[in-house]
């Protein structure tokens, strides 16, 4: 079955760089979330979107933003990255129809990244 | 106010052996889901097993189930049979119904579980 795709695996950028991530939800998915997780760290929630629109918002900083396009891949825009941003995002996706809470989110593997 | 609470930060297990990791929940929404994670050593975040709060039965999947007590409001997993490959990161999950589409996860802290042979 197809899952949650995120690119890349691995990004590494320096102090005040910009970095993109990608995700691409599982088919007929409609509802994409994006995860941060610092070393030893849960999961904490940041944004997502659903039919493109934003949804929710989390501890997502100023510095970041993110959409979702019309084939409803996400991107996960940073900008001047501090060694704090320095962590596994996660892309989570879902169905949004009728299952606003019963239905589990499925992840894709994560990228980490690393800023030097 | 720590939405979902698990109070062991690690635990051994013998091989073949059950153990039992313990999840606590906080909400008044009456509709919501709880939701089991395991998460590698490699970095992915994989379902395990997923208990509504209308369910009158706990959930199982293969050698995982979920002990739902509703009126303690806990969740707590019980791997049955314990395997080497079960050493991960274990995070209990809570999905509110507050809104009608969208809804997020929120974790706990994660309990790390170590399988001995």
């Amino acid at each position: 079955a197809a899952g949650v795709i995120q690119s890349p695996r691995h990004l590494i950028k320096e102090k005040r760089e910009t970095a993109t991530l990608k995700c691409y939800p599982i088919p007929r998915h409609d509802t994409v979330y994006w995860y941060q997780q610092g070393p030893g760290q849960d999961p904490q929630f940041l944004i997502s979107f659903y039919e493109k629109m934003q949804s929710d918002k989390g501890s997502i900083p100023d510095r970041f933003s993110a959409q979702q396009f019309s084939d409803y891949h996400s991107e996960l825009n940073m900008s001047s990255l501090e060694l704090g941003d320095s962590a596994l995002y996660f892309c989570a996706s879902s169905s949004g129809q009728g299952a606003s809470y019963n239905s589990p989110l499925h992840f894709g593997n994560g990228t980490r990244l690393t800023v030097t | 106010a720590q939405k979902i609470t698990q109070t062991q930060p690690g635990m051994f297990v013998q091989e073949k052996e059950a153990v039992t990791l313990d999840c606590t929940y906080d909400t008044s929404d009456p509709s919501y889901g709880l939701f089991w994670y395991k998460q590698p050593s490699s970095g992915e975040m994989i379902f395990l097993i997923y208990q509504g709060s209308y369910d009158q039965q706990n959930a199982t999947e293969g050698r995982y189930s979920l002990n739902f007590q509703k009126a303690r409001k806990s969740a707590n997993l019980v791997i049955s049979a314990s395997q080497l490959g079960d050493s991960a990161m274990y995070f209990c999950a809570m999905r509110e119904g507050l809104m009608e589409y969208g809804n997020k996860l929120v974790f706990g802290a994660g309990t790390i579980l170590r399988v001995k042979s």
